[in-house]
């Protein structure tokens, strides 16, 4: 258990389907993030919430939207995919977003994934 | 923005054996940070190494920051060592402060 949970752990979904994967926090951190991994590529960031603001939208489809209802959790809703979105879902949560240099505070700890398979 | 590139990319190693991966970095950061990403997806933080040396138990990192390149090394492996190793760095300075980007991993086995 690494304080972050992720569910569902697997999703198969068609491309017409709505979905959504939710992530939670019980560290008391501030902020949390969205990553995708896809194979042979390194992770990208998705989004950034920070005090339950948005400050990061890496260029995003529109057909992934996020939602931060409090600072424990964060929510990925997901429609009309399409195959090359099947990847593993990341999600992560770190004390602040910007941080000093020695603080640590932006340390992250990441959830189990969510693996995302589009048909 | 900057680039982190590590190296190898893949690395096969016998039980009980050492390792060094290594990170290089394009620019100026201010963070650095090594992950361990089991053969479940589970990504773990290893260390937060800005600058200097730091270890835990049979791991050990170091950043030499201007020189801009960091260093894991992994004595005595066992088999549960075997996974994705990651190291992602803060850019220091200009946009996107926030962002932690992330090198393409050492994936590594240790075989019995």
């Amino acid at each position: 258990e690494t304080g972050v949970t992720q569910t569902p752990r697997h999703l198969v979904m068609g491309m017409t389907n709505k979905k959504s994967l939710k992530c939670e926090q019980h560290l008391g951190h501030n902020a949390m993030y969205w990553y995708k991994q896809s194979a042979k590529k390194p992770l990208e960031l998705m989004f950034v919430y920070s005090l339950e603001e948005r400050v990061e939208n890496n260029s995003v489809p529109s057909r992934f939207s996020p939602e931060c209802p409090n600072s424990s959790h964060l929510f990925l809703h997901l429609h009309t995919l399409q195959p090359e979105d099947s990847a593993l879902y990341l999600c992560a949560s770190s004390r602040r977003w910007l941080a000093g240099v020695s603080s640590g505070a932006n340390v992250l700890t990441f959830g189990a994934g969510s693996r995302l398979t589009v048909l | 923005g900057i680039q982190v590139e590590q190296s190898p990319p893949d690395l096969i190693l016998q039980e009980g054996a050492n390792s060094t991966l290594r990170c290089n970095f394009s620019d100026s950061v201010n963070n650095l940070q090594w992950f361990h990403q089991n053969p479940w997806g589970q990504l773990i933080n290893l260390f937060y190494i800005p600058s200097g040396t730091k270890q835990n138990g049979r791991l050990s990192a170091t950043t030499v920051a201007t020189e801009r390149y960091s260093l894991l090394y992994i004595s005595s492996s066992q088999t549960t060592d075997s996974g994705v190793y990651f190291c992602a760095a803060y850019q220091n300075y200009g946009g996107s402060q926030g962002n932690l980007i992330f090198g393409k991993g050492t994936k590594l086995s240790v075989k019995p």
